[in-house]
C-alpha cells in the first residue's frame, strides 16, 4: 500500500514563525504536491513538485516555499506564518502520468495565533 | 475559467438507503475525473477514476457515472452505512496546460442510523 506521511498532525505557531512541514512518501513517486484545504473552497494548490530539485507554483503560491532535495521528501515552508495561512495543509503524490491517481497524507492542522 | 461544481453542498440519509451526488465540470480539454472520499480530519482516498471513453466505473457500494457530452458526473451510493458518513470531492484534470488537478468543494454526506 502507498503511505504518504505528514511530519505533524496539528501544529500551533506564532505570526513571524518560520514553518516547516514535511511530507514523505515510500512508493517512489515522481509527483509530489502541497494542498492548502479550507471550509468552502476545496483543496487548493500550493506547490507541485514533478522530480527532485524541481517545482512548480500552483493557484496560491504566495507566501509559500518547498523544497525537494530527495525524490521520497517535499518539505513545504512558511518563511513568515501570518494569520491568514491558518487551514489544514494536505500533501499528495502520484507515479507519473497525468491519469495517475493521486495518495493523499493524513492532513497537518496548522493554526497561526 | 476551469471549474468543478458539486450538489448538493450536504446531505443527510438514512442507513440503509441509496444516494446520488452530482459534480458538473467546465474542465477543457478533458482528460479524467476523479471522485474521492475524505473522512473527517483524514486525506482523501480515491474511489473511482473514469477518463473520456467511460462512462461507469464501480467500486463495491460506488458507481460514478460520466457523461463527457454534458459534462456531468455522478456518484451513487447503495445500501449506505453509517461509515459512508463523509465528504465526496469531484476531481478533474486537464488533458493540457499545467499539471494539475481541479477539486470541486465537496459534498458532506452524514448516514443516520
Amino acid at each position: 500500500d502507498v503511505k504518504v506521511t505528514q511530519s505533524s498532525r496539528y501544529l500551533v505557531k506564532r505570526t513571524g514563525e518560520k514553518v516547516f512541514l514535511e511530507c514523505v512518501q515510500d512508493m517512489d513517486h515522481e509527483n509530489m504536491f502541497w494542498y492548502r484545504q479550507d471550509p468552502g473552497l476545496g483543496l487548493r494548490l500550493i506547490y507541485f513538485s514533478y522530480d527532485v530539485k524541481m517545482k512548480e507554483k500552483g493557484d496560491i503560491p504566495e507566501g509559500y516555499s518547498v523544497s525537494r532535495e530527495k525524490k521520497e521528501r517535499f518539505s513545504l515552508i512558511l518563511e513568515s506564518a501570518s494569520t491568514n495561512q491558518t487551514s489544514m495543509y494536505l500533501c499528495a503524490s502520484s507515479y507519473r502520468q497525468r491519469t495517475d491517481t493521486q495518495y493523499f497524507g493524513p492532513g497537518t492542522r496548522l493554526t497561526v495565533l | 475559467k476551469n471549474q468543478v461544481e458539486q450538489s448538493p453542498q450536504s446531505l443527510i440519509i438514512l442507513e440503509g438507503k441509496n444516494c446520488t451526488l452530482q459534480c458538473n465540470y467546465t474542465v477543457s480539454p478533458f482528460s479524467n475525473l476523479r471522485w474521492y472520499k475524505q473522512d473527517t480530519g483524514r486525506g482523501p482516498v480515491s474511489l473511482t477514476i473514469m477518463t473520456f471513453s467511460e462512462n461507469t466505473k464501480s467500486n463495491g457500494r460506488y458507481t460514478a457515472t460520466l457523461d463527457a457530452d454534458t459534462k456531468q458526473s455522478s456518484l451513487h451510493i447503495t445500501a449506505s452505512q453509517l461509515s459512508d458518513s463523509a465528504s465526496y470531492i469531484c476531481v478533474v484534470s486537464a488533458a493540457s496546460g499545467t499539471y494539475k488537478y481541479i477539486f470541486g468543494t465537496g459534498t458532506r454526506l452524514k448516514v443516520l442510523a
